[in-house]
C-alpha cells in the first residue's frame, strides 16, 4: 500500500501563477487535511474535509481552495500564488474526523516556492 | 481535542532512555492518545497511542498515567536517527464534526553522540 501519496513533491511558482497539489490515500479512510510548515514552525491545518462531499476551512484558508474529488483524493489549489504561501505542504487521512482511535497518515511532503 | 502541554526541547544522549512528556488534563474517557514524530524534511509518522493500559511496540512504549492525565513517550534507547519533533495528542474514538487535526508545537529531541 502506498498510504498517502502527494504530487509534486517540488514545485517552483511565479508570483501570481496557480498551481494544484494532489493528493491521494489508498485506505480508504473518510477524512483528509492539508497543512502547510514554515520553516521552524508547526503544522497549521488550512483546510479539511471530514467526509467525501464536504470541505471545511482549518487555521489559515486564505488564498486557497480545495476540491475533494471523490473519496480517494483531495487537492489544494493556489489560485494566485504569493512569496507568502512558500512553504511545505503535506496531506494528511484518518479513518474518523480528528483522527479516531487509529489516528493519523501523512504524505511527504509538497516544497513549494513562490518568487 | 483535548489541550496538550509539552515541553519545548529535550535533550538526550545516544543510546540512553528518554522520557517525553505530555499533560493532557482535560481528557475525556472515550478519548485515544496518540505520539507521532517528525523527523527532518519528512512528514510526521504515527509513532503510538493508548487508551488506559501501557503500550508497547518495535518504536516505542507508551506510560499513560493512572488518572490519564498525562501520559510518556519512553524510547529506551535514544539514536541520532529519533531527533525529531514529538508531538502528543487527543483524540476520540469516532471523531466528531467539530474536531480537527490540529497538532501543538511539540518537544524537539536532540541526541547528542
Amino acid at each position: 500500500n502506498a498510504g498517502v501519496t502527494q504530487t509534486p513533491k517540488f514545485q517552483v511558482l511565479k508570483t501570481g501563477q496557480s498551481m494544484t497539489l494532489q493528493c491521494a490515500q489508498d485506505m480508504n479512510h473518510n477524512s483528509m487535511y492539508w497543512y502547510r510548515q514554515d520553516p521552524g514552525m508547526g503544522l497549521r491545518l488550512i483546510y479539511y474535509s471530514a467526509s467525501e462531499g464536504t470541505t471545511d476551512k482549518g487555521e489559515v484558508p486564505n488564498g486557497y481552495n480545495v476540491s475533494r474529488l471523490n473519496k480517494r483524493e483531495f487537492s489544494l489549489r493556489l489560485e494566485s500564488a504569493a512569496p507568502s504561501q512558500t512553504s511545505v505542504y503535506f496531506c494528511a487521512s484518518s479513518a474518523f474526523i480528528g483522527g479516531g482511535a487509529r489516528g493519523a497518515f501523512f504524505g511527504q511532503g509538497t516544497r513549494l516556492t513562490v518568487v | 481535542d483535548a489541550k496538550t502541554t509539552q515541553p519545548n526541547s529535550m535533550e538526550s544522549n545516544e543510546e540512553e532512555p528518554v522520557h517525553l512528556p505530555c499533560n493532557h488534563s482535560t481528557i475525556s474517557g472515550t478519548d485515544y492518545i496518540h505520539w507521532y514524530r517528525q523527523l527532518p524534511s519528512q512528514g510526521p509518522e504515527y509513532v503510538i497511542h493508548g487508551l488506559t493500559s501501557n503500550v508497547n511496540n518495535r518504536m516505542a512504549s507508551l506510560a499513560i498515567a493512572e488518572d490519564r492525565k498525562s501520559s510518556t513517550l519512553i524510547l529506551h534507547r535514544a539514536t541520532l536517527r529519533d531527533a525529531a519533533v514529538y508531538y502528543c495528542r487527543v483524540s476520540r474514538l469516532y471523531g466528531g464534526s467539530n474536531y480537527k487535526l490540529t497538532f501543538g508545537k511539540g518537544t524537539l529531541l536532540t541526541v547528542n553522540p
